[in-house]
C-alpha cells in the first residue's frame, strides 16, 4: 500500500503571496489531519477533515484553511504569506480519526517564506 | 489546555544501553497517548499507541507506559542501538486534537 504523499516537498514563496499544499492519504483512509512544525513552537495541529468536513480546528488564523476532496485527498491554503508562516507542514491519515487510532505522516512540505 | 513536556530534550548513549524517555502532561483527561520517532526531515512514524484504559504497550524493544493520574508516560527502548537514533516525541488527544510534547533528541553512539 503507498504510503502518505504530499506535494510539493519543498517551496519558496514571499510574503503575502498565497499557497496551496496537497496531501494524498492511504488508500481507504478518510480522515485527514494537517499539522505545523517549526523549531520554537514544535508540532501544532491545524486541522483536522473526516469525509469532506472539517471536523476538528487548530488555533490558527483565518488565513489557514483546508478542504478535502471526496476521493480523500487534502489541500491546505494559506493566504497572505507571513515570515513566521515558514515551517514543515505534515498531514497525516487513519481511517477512523485522529482520536481512533494510529495516524500514518506524509514526509511533510517544506515551506520557506522570504 | 493541554501542555506536554518532554525530558530530556538530548540524550546521547552507548550502543547497547537501556534508556527511558519522560513525557508528562497537565491534563489527566486524555482519550489517548501515542509515541513517534521523527528522522531529520522526514515525518512522523507512529512507534506505540496506548489508549487512555491501558497501562502500556509493547511493540519489539520498545515499551510504553502511560500513568493518567500523574500526567506520565515513559518509552523504554531496550538494548539501544545507532539506528533509534532519532527525536522522539510524545502526543496526547484530548480536546479534539493532539498536543505534542517538544521531542527528546537521541544519539546512541556506536
Amino acid at each position: 500500500k503507498a504510503g502518505v504523499t504530499q506535494t510539493p516537498r519543498y517551496l519558496i514563496k514571499t510574503r503575502g503571496q498565497q499557497v496551496t499544499l496537497s496531501c494524498s492519504p492511504i488508500s481507504g483512509h478518510r480522515s485527514v489531519s494537517w499539522y505545523q512544525q517549526t523549531p520554537g513552537q514544535g508540532l501544532q495541529f491545524l486541522f483536522e477533515y473526516f469525509s469532506e468536513t472539517q471536523r476538528n480546528k487548530g488555533n490558527f488564523p483565518g488565513r489557514f484553511s483546508g478542504r478535502q476532496f471526496s476521493n480523500s485527498r487534502s489541500e491546505m491554503n494559506v493566504s497572505t504569506l507571513e515570515l513566521g508562516d515558514s515551517a514543515l507542514y505534515l498531514c497525516a491519515s487513519s481511517w477512523r480519526g485522529q482520536n481512533q487510532e494510529t495516524q500514518y505522516f506524509g514526509p511533510g512540505t517544506r515551506l520557506l517564506v522570504l | 489546555k493541554q501542555e506536554v513536556t518532554q525530558i530530556p530534550a538530548a540524550l546521547s548513549v552507548p550502543e547497547g544501553e537501556n534508556l527511558v524517555l519522560n513525557c508528562s502532561f497537565t491534563d489527566s483527561a486524555i482519550y489517548n497517548l501515542q509515541w513517534f520517532r521523527q528522522d531529520p526531515g522526514k515525518g512522523l512514524t507512529s512507534l506505540l499507541l496506548i489508549q487512555s484504559s491501558q497501562r502500556e504497550q509493547t511493540s519489539g524493544r520498545l515499551n510504553a507506559s502511560l500513568d493518567k493520574s500523574s500526567g506520565r508516560s515513559t518509552l523504554y527502548i531496550a538494548a539501544s542501538q545507532p539506528g533509534d537514533s532519532a527525536t522522539y516525541l510524545c502526543a496526547v488527544y484530548n480536546f479534539n486534537k493532539f498536543y505534542f510534547g517538544s521531542g527528546t533528541k537521541l544519539n546512541v553512539k556506536p
